[in-house]
């Protein structure tokens, strides 16, 4: 079990406003900079946003992240095919000798 | 462009040595402002940070495989590399390198190799 909890699933029809959910605790999201990552079926995982609400050059506006306390979210505005994937928050954990946790991943279906 | 390709075995007997390379090009793996680590997914699960290596030299390795684990870089060669001794079938998984930020508190991974299939079997 991850210690950043995401949903397993969520799903959405073209055109509509998707948030993806990620709970940690002060130690990680709480203290710490949150990341999400966006993985196309059979490629290596893409950074989408970093330090909780920036977005890489090249990622489109209608991606957007937020945190408020230990939690985060991921909107995906005006929702396309293309859109489908999993998604993974990320954040360095203090605890122990510190490491970075990832979520357990969200598969977003596009109807 | 940047760019990151894994290599190494793909089979891997159980307790012995896992051994992968990243090679860079297009940059110099010298270059200040970055840190290199390794990440892994088994089978239709989640990532999982394996460690990384910063600028200087110095590493950082997730506690659960620290025991296990080496990270190294070869600045003439420009590639960084990952060994895991006393592999299990848990640590069958397809292994990704990337590029990380320059600090722990902001280890974002920007560019991603196309990841390599490793599987312990005997």
């Amino acid at each position: 079990q991850s210690v950043l909890a995401q949903p397993p699933s969520a799903s959405g029809t073209p055109g509509q406003r998707v948030t993806i959910s990620c709970s940690g605790s002060s130690s990680n999201i709480g203290s710490n900079y949150v990341y999400w990552y966006q993985q196309l079926p059979g490629t290596a995982p893409k950074l989408l946003i970093y330090r909780n609400n920036q977005r890489p050059s090249g990622v489109p506006d209608r991606f957007s992240g937020s945190k408020s306390g230990t939690s985060a979210s991921l909107a995906i505005n005006w929702l396309r095919s293309e859109d489908e994937a999993d998604y993974y928050c990320a954040a360095w954990d203090d605890g122990l000798s510190g490491r970075v946790l990832f979520g357990g991943g969200t598969k977003l279906t596009v109807l | 462009q940047l760019q990151l390709q894994e290599s190494g075995s793909g089979l891997v007997k159980p307790s012995q040595t896992l051994s992968l390379n990243c090679a860079v090009s297009g940059g110099s793996i010298s270059s200040g402002g970055y840190s290199w680590s390794w990440i892994r997914q088994p089978p239709g699960k989640g990532l999982e940070w394996i460690g990384c290596i910063y600028h200087s030299g110095s590493t950082s390795y997730n506690p659960s495989l620290k025991s296990r684990v080496t990270i190294s870089v070869d600045r003439p060669k420009n590639l960084f590399s990952l060994k895991l001794n006393s592999v299990s079938a848990a640590d069958t998984a397809v292994y990704y390198c990337a590029r990380s930020g320059e600090i722990k508190y902001d280890l974002f991974f920007d560019m991603w190799g196309q990841g390599t299939m490793v599987t312990v079997s005997s």
